[in-house]
């Protein structure tokens, strides 16, 4: 069966730090990645996506930029946090194999907490 | 993706039916209806999707309007650990294969925040 994982769980980093977020799924082949945000009461924000190793598309301008190194690895990553990058990050991935109703369905991982002091 | 519209919160008691109702009257042929919840602190999680007939699965039920363009998620008998919000959304059933087309993306919007009463 297919497992995501996330780490850390949760993190405290100081404002100007750089950041490192990794995600790995197992279980799977060539999946599509997804990184998310979510802000505090707030609903998911798509920041970047994943289709191929290398392959990166990003959502929205921001401080943050994604990496695809290998197939089932995904890292969200800063040269410098702001405090506005405080959030709750989430990875996503689903089936690239074509599509069926049965295999459009995204999964989640745990999420990483981060807060930006 | 066509846009959907839910109600903010609703609140049941447990043990009770709960029925979300999501309005998408932009809603196209090839649109399915896919239903995921977030519990406090984790990731979403999928519940359920449907095209044009009512489906159900040991979570929930799915009813869709004859015209396609409002449906509702039914949980039969609520409990505390149904508390969570709600998501609906629409997702284009034509294929892109081979392109880092945004077709793969999932647009979450704000969901409805179920609260349980116990």
């Amino acid at each position: 069966s297919q497992t995501i994982h996330q780490w850390p769980a949760t993190l405290v980093q100081p404002v100007g730090s750089p950041l490192s977020l990794e995600c790995t799924v197992e279980g799977t082949s060539n999946p599509n990645l997804y990184w998310y945000r979510q802000a505090a009461g707030r609903g998911l924000q798509l920041l970047f996506y994943s289709v191929g190793i290398g392959q990166i598309s990003s959502e929205v301008p921001q401080n943050l930029s994604a990496s695809r190194p290998q197939d089932r690895q995904f890292i969200l990553s800063s040269k410098k946090l702001l405090l506005s990058d405080s959030g709750f990050y989430l990875c996503a991935w689903r089936s690239p194999s074509g599509f069926t109703s049965n295999t459009d369905t995204q999964y989640f991982g745990p999420g990483t907490r981060l807060t930006v002091l | 993706d066509a846009k959907t519209t839910q109600p903010n919160s609703m609140e049941s008691n447990e043990e009770e039916p709960v029925h979300l109702p999501c309005n998408h009257s932009t809603i196209s042929g090839t649109d399915y209806i896919h239903w995921y919840r977030q519990l406090p602190s984790q990731g979403p999680e999928y519940v359920i999707h449907g095209l044009t007939s009512n489906v159900n699965n040991r979570m929930a039920s799915l009813a869709i309007a004859e015209d396609r363009k409002s449906s509702t998620l039914i949980l039969h008998r609520a409990t505390l650990r149904d508390a969570a919000v709600y998501y609906c959304i629409l997702r284009d059933a034509r294929l892109v294969v081979g392109t880092t087309d945004s077709w793969g993306k999932f647009q979450f919007g704000a969901g409805t925040q179920v609260v349980v009463t116990p």
